[in-house]
């Protein structure tokens, strides 16, 4: 039962365009979402993070936005670097630290 | 500051045999969580170790065992491989209170033939 949904496996974006990021959760007990970037050969890495209490937070060229009422997060970057192509995973936690993923999208920035 | 660092890098196994794994966290973190990633999926969650205790078990059999250590270093074994026990296997960290997010390692690939 995949309780984290990213759609769209595959995004191609040019440089210094925004690329968004969907991911939908069905657990309503989640209330803590996070991005992580993985290249290849490497262990993910936290990229941002949001509590259910808010509905946005924001570092630099990253943006999440989170719905709660409608189940949904998106990821921001803008702008958009060729050092950005990656898989992204969204991941979601109920108050224990225990992260469910999505599969994650791969995302392509072309120069 | 040294993240979290995780032995073997690659490991080819027989289909039967036994296997560990080996992880060190984070500086300054006291939880161990074991994910395994098959091609194509995101991690999936095995166990949660804090205070050399089990805390939290995913869907995963009993062949599947871990153990902290005094050090906060951890352990994950799996008995009676199979081939669908192929996959990448990472270890993160974090702190136990609180909602904070995990710090993953490079992981280690395991290749049951």
């Amino acid at each position: 039962d995949q309780q984290v949904k990213q759609n769209s496996p595959s995004l191609s974006v040019q440089e210094g365009r925004i690329s968004i990021l969907n991911c939908d959760y069905t657990n309503s007990m989640f209330d803590y979402f996070l991005w992580y970037k993985k290249y290849p050969a490497e262990g993910p890495t936290f990229l941002i993070s949001i509590s259910s209490i808010k509905d946005k937070n924001e570092d630099g060229r990253f943006t999440v936005f989170l719905n709660k009422s409608a189940k949904h997060l998106s990821l921001h970057i803008v702008p958009s670097q060729p050092g950005d192509s990656a898989v992204y995973f969204c991941a979601a936690s109920a108050g224990n630290n225990r992260l469910a993923f999505g599969k994650g999208n791969q995302v392509v920035v072309i120069p | 500051d040294a993240g979290v660092t995780q032995s073997p890098t690659h490991l080819i196994k027989t289909r039967g045999q036994q296997v560990t794994l080996r992880c060190s966290p984070k500086s300054g973190h006291d939880t161990v969580s074991w994910y395994q990633q098959a091609l194509g999926q995101g991690p999936q969650f095995i166990f949660q170790y804090y205070e050399e205790e089990e805390r939290q078990r995913g869907n995963f059999p009993d062949r599947f065992s871990g153990h902290q250590f005094p050090n906060y270093s951890s352990e994950l074994n799996v008995n009676a491989l199979l081939l669908g026990d192929s996959a990448l296997y990472l270890c993160a960290s974090n702190h136990y209170r609180g909602a904070n997010p995990l710090h993953f390692g490079n992981g280690t690939r395991l290749t049951v033939t």
